[in-house]
Order: structure tokens, then C-alpha cells, then sequence
């Protein structure tokens, strides 16, 4: 059972305008909430965060806000740029202790399936 | 060298071969994990590493043999794959004890089973 789901597969924007990109989740346990951008042929990078305790993220264009009571995050971007391209991740935590781990806390990320943001000029 | 960095980048292996895929990290972290990343799905968690103790199997067939030698290093051994293990496979890195949990993920091997 998927915990965290992005049920847009593609977003198409034009230049300029806002992209918003959403997630829900099901696991109220989450309490870090990631959104990593994809390029083809490389490794998810991380783009910005937000802890359950906020309720806004801003850093530069982008901007990420939780709804813990409907259990959703939107990333927005604005403006929109031709570069902004890529697949979109989010993900969630939940700090937890491995049995083996020597009693240390680890997060553990769940991702979404992402959504394919496509900015045309 | 910085970051994640991942060999080899594209593997193409038949269902009786022995491969082994490296990740390597720069970064200073004590914790590594496998991801799988299959079309349409999203991505799978494999292994988790932690001050190179295996703390995390999430169910994975034996046929996929982790190793993790000492904090900065993780291979996956291949043996006797599946057509079906076709995949990105993505090797990522953390640092433990912390409130955040931002992994920093290498570039992927891209793995065709034949």
C-alpha cells in the first residue's frame, strides 16, 4: 500500500507561470516531508524540505506548504522556467530505530511516483 | 571528488552472470542505501546501511547481495538475475542522528537483465 502518492503523472506550464505539484499521504506518523527534482540519466537531487512543525517553506522560486490536517504538500514554483524541467519527487519521513542499529534514530524515506513537470517557453 | 558517485553507469548482463555494482560517497555520512526505481513505480528501498551494519532488508531475494565494507563504500552484488530486475539502481547517502533526513542520491546504474 503506496503511503505516499503524486496522482498527476505530468504537469504542463507555460514560461513565467506558476507550477504547483501536489502530494497526499496517508501515514500521520510522517513528520519530515522531502521534494527531490529528477533529471534523465541522473540521480534525485534534493530540493527542498519542510518539517511537520511548519506550515511554509520558501527558498527562492520555490516554495513548499503542508496541510497536516488533509494530509497534503504542494510544491510551487514561480516563475517557471524552461530549466525547471524534470521529474518531481516527494517524499515523507518517519524517524525510526532499527532493531539492529545500536539504538540509533534513522529516517527512512517513502517516495512518491513523481510527476513529469514540462515548462514550454 | 564530490557527492555520490555510482559504476558502473549502464550494465547489461545475461540471467547467469555475476555483476557487481559500487557506490562511493564523499560526504562524510554513516549511513548508504539501495534503491530499485522501475518504470511507473516509485522508488523501491532495497538495503539500509548504518556505520556499515546492515539494518534494513526490506524483503529483498537473495539473488541481490549487498556489501558495505566500511562507511564510504556499498556494493550490490548480481547473481542469476530476472528480466524483470531491469532497472535504475540508486545508491544513496546520510548522516545518522539527525532530525532531517535529507539522502543524497549518486547518478543510478541503468541495468538491463537479458
Amino acid at each position: 500500500d503506496q503511503q505516499v502518492k503524486q496522482n498527476s503523472p505530468s504537469l504542463s506550464v507555460q514560461e513565467g507561470r506558476i507550477s504547483i505539484l501536489n502530494c497526499d499521504y496517508t501515514n500521520s506518523m510522517f513528520d519530515y516531508f522531502l521534494w527531490y527534482k529528477k533529471y534523465p540519466a541522473e540521480g534525485p537531487t534534493f530540493l527542498i524540505s519542510i518539517s511537520s512543525i511548519k506550515d511554509k517553506n520558501e527558498d527562492g522560486r520555490f516554495t513548499v506548504f503542508l496541510n497536516k490536517s488533509a494530509k497534503h504538500l504542494s510544491l510551487h514554483i514561480v516563475p517557471s522556467q524552461p530549466g525547471d524541467s524534470a521529474v518531481y519527487f516527494c517524499a515523507a519521513s518517519a524517524l525510526q530505530v532499527f532493531p539492529s542499529d545500536r539504538g540509533s534514530t534513522l529516517g527512512r524515506l517513502y517516495f512518491g511516483r513523481g510527476t513529469q513537470l514540462t515548462v514550454w517557453p | 571528488e564530490t557527492g555520490v558517485t555510482q559504476t558502473p553507469r549502464h550494465l547489461v548482463m545475461g540471467m547467469t552472470n555475476k555483476k557487481s555494482l559500487k557506490c562511493e560517497q564523499h560526504l562524510g555520512h554513516n549511513a548508504m542505501y539501495w534503491y530499485k526505481q522501475s518504470a511507473k513505480k516509485p522508488l523501491e528501498l532495497m538495503f539500509v546501511y548504518s556505520l556499515e551494519e546492515r539494518v534494513e532488508n526490506n524483503s529483498v531475494p537473495s539473488r541481490f547481495s549487498p556489501e558495505c565494507p566500511n562507511s564510504s563504500h556499498l556494493f550490490l552484488h548480481l547473481h542469476t538475475l530476472q528480466p524483470e530486475d531491469s532497472a535504475l539502481y540508486l545508491c544513496a547517502s546520510s548522516p545518522r542522528d539527525r532530525d532531517e533526513n535529507e539522502q543524497f542520491f549518486g547518478p543510478g546504474t541503468r541495468l538491463t537483465v537479458l
